[in-house]
């Protein structure tokens, strides 16, 4: 119980282009998703939670024209990184709220997503 | 504003041996969580134990263990019999309601 699958693993794409990183549930129901950045050797940011059927809440200083997060089912999360550059070359990891699994499993992260912006 | 320090970059045991991990944290809630996840090579966070604030009791999880002092706001992570799959990044965190909050994370390496 608990899985939580991140899609894709790796991407490189052009500057300039659109990723989307995809966080699903796939056992359970998640009303709420996070989406952290993690920079080498470097802790995870929170960079936005995300709210099935409501607009993400978005951590200070980031950019919500930038990465656009769109959570429109229970169990799928989107994160878009627009128009990227070099400078969002990073890890991007989801993780679910988990509800009432929470006393078994704690909160689940997905397999993270290594951009490269070239 | 809650915080999380490990003031340990990087440690290093031998196999077999036991390591103790530090990690403290400020708050001034009352009920909350605390967690210790590992994130090996492959950058997966997985979890390796927590706590319940309200339990005095200190969690273990087969080799791993935590020493919780609540008044102090210290949650070290004792390794046990340390095995070279041990090898990681391990990163204390405290969670109230549903906000995060990581430590900087200590590089552990488990010497043959």
């Amino acid at each position: 119980g608990a899985v939580v699958s991140q899609h894709p693993s790796r991407v490189i794409c052009k500057s300039g282009t659109s990723v989307k990183i995809e966080c699903r549930s796939l056992d359970f129901q998640a009303t709420t998703m996070f989406w952290y950045r993690q920079f080498p050797k470097q802790s995870l940011m929170l960079m936005a939670t995300s709210n099935e059927g409501s607009k993400a809440t978005y951590e200070q200083g980031v950019e919500k024209d930038k990465f656009l997060i769109n959570h429109a089912s229970l169990t799928l999360s989107t994160l878009t990184v627009t128009s990227a550059h070099p400078e969002d070359s990073s890890f991007y990891i989801c993780s679910v709220e988990p509800g009432q699994l929470f006393s078994n499993y704690g909160y689940t992260f997905g397999s993270g997503t290594r951009l490269t912006v070239v | 504003a809650q915080t999380v320090t490990q003031s340990q970059p990087e440690m290093s045991v031998q196999e077999a041996e036991t390591v103790t991990l530090s990690c403290t944290y400020d708050t001034s809630e009352n009920n909350y969580y605390l967690f210790w996840y590992k994130q090996p090579p492959s950058r997966q966070m997985i979890l390796v134990i927590r706590q319940e604030a309200y339990k005095q009791q200190n969690a273990t999880e087969n080799r791993f263990s935590v020493n919780f002092q609540k008044a102090a706001k210290s949650f070290s992570l004792k390794i046990s019999d340390s095995q070279l799959g041990d090898t990681a990044m391990y990163f204390c965190a405290f969670i109230y309601g549903n906000q995060f909050y990581f430590g900087t994370g200590t590089s552990l390496t488990v010497i043959p």
